[in-house]
């Protein structure tokens, strides 16, 4: 079965530059999440949008910004970056109504690293 | 989401069933129990859901007692590959988008 693409795998970057993580989400899966993993740390919630909307906020910073466009693939935009962003980035999506609430699927992430 | 208490680490063997169990007193009425497992490096994954008495899949099995203020999430017959982190998370059904908000999982190590 498909499953959410995350590109790139793996990002290295230096210190106040930009990043662009992007998340393909399941077919027909219309809502998407964003969460960030740091180094021996639990996931924390960035950000999610629902049929192209934002949906819910949790700790994202104000320097990044993240979209889903109308196929609904989403893409996080880091700028500024520093090197507590180091982590890895998961993108999650969901079809909503469908199956049991809470149920999302992750994708492999993206690890970023910053220098 | 409600707060949930879960052991930090459990050890086992390869072969035992493994009962993990999370508290969650204020646990509201409309409520659902979920459980997601997380191996190293890799995004985690949803192993079961339930609401009340007990819920068992190809994974897994939950037991939920009447008052639900705590739930067990039971592994049969473990093996290497059980080892990873278990994350126990309480919560309605939400709206589209509602995020998963992780507490401290159970880091589950087995050896041979």
């Amino acid at each position: 079965a498909a499953g959410v693409i995350q590109s790139p795998r793996h990002l290295i970057k230096e210190k106040r530059e930009t990043a662009t993580l992007k998340c393909y989400p399941i077919p027909r899966h219309d809502t998407v999440y964003w969460y960030q993993q740091g180094p021996g740390q639990d996931p924390q919630f960035l950000i999610s949008f629902y049929e192209k909307m934002q949906s819910d906020k949790g700790s994202i910073p104000d320097r990044f910004s993240a979209q889903q466009f109308s196929d609904y693939h989403s893409e996080l935009n880091m700028s500024s970056l520093e090197l507590g962003d180091s982590a890895l980035y998961f993108c999650a999506s969901s079809l909503a109504g469908r199956g049991p609430p809470y149920e999302q699927f992750f994708g492999p992430g993206t690890r970023l690293t910053v220098l | 989401l409600a707060k949930t208490t879960q052991p930090i680490s459990m050890d086992s063997y390869e072969g035992q069933e493994v009962n993990i169990t999370c508290s969650h007193n204020n646990i509201a009425t409309n409520d659902y129990i979920t459980w997601y497992q997380q191996f190293p490096s890799q995004g985690p994954r949803f192993i079961i859901q339930g609401y009340k008495t007990k819920v068992t899949n190809e994974v897994a099995s939950l037991f939920i007692p009447a008052d639900r203020k705590s739930s067990t999430l039971s592994l049969p017959r473990v093996s290497l590959s059980d080892t990873a982190v278990y994350y126990c998370l309480v919560g309605d059904k939400g709206q589209a988008g509602t995020a998963l908000i992780f507490g401290k999982g159970t880091t589950l190590s087995v050896s041979s």
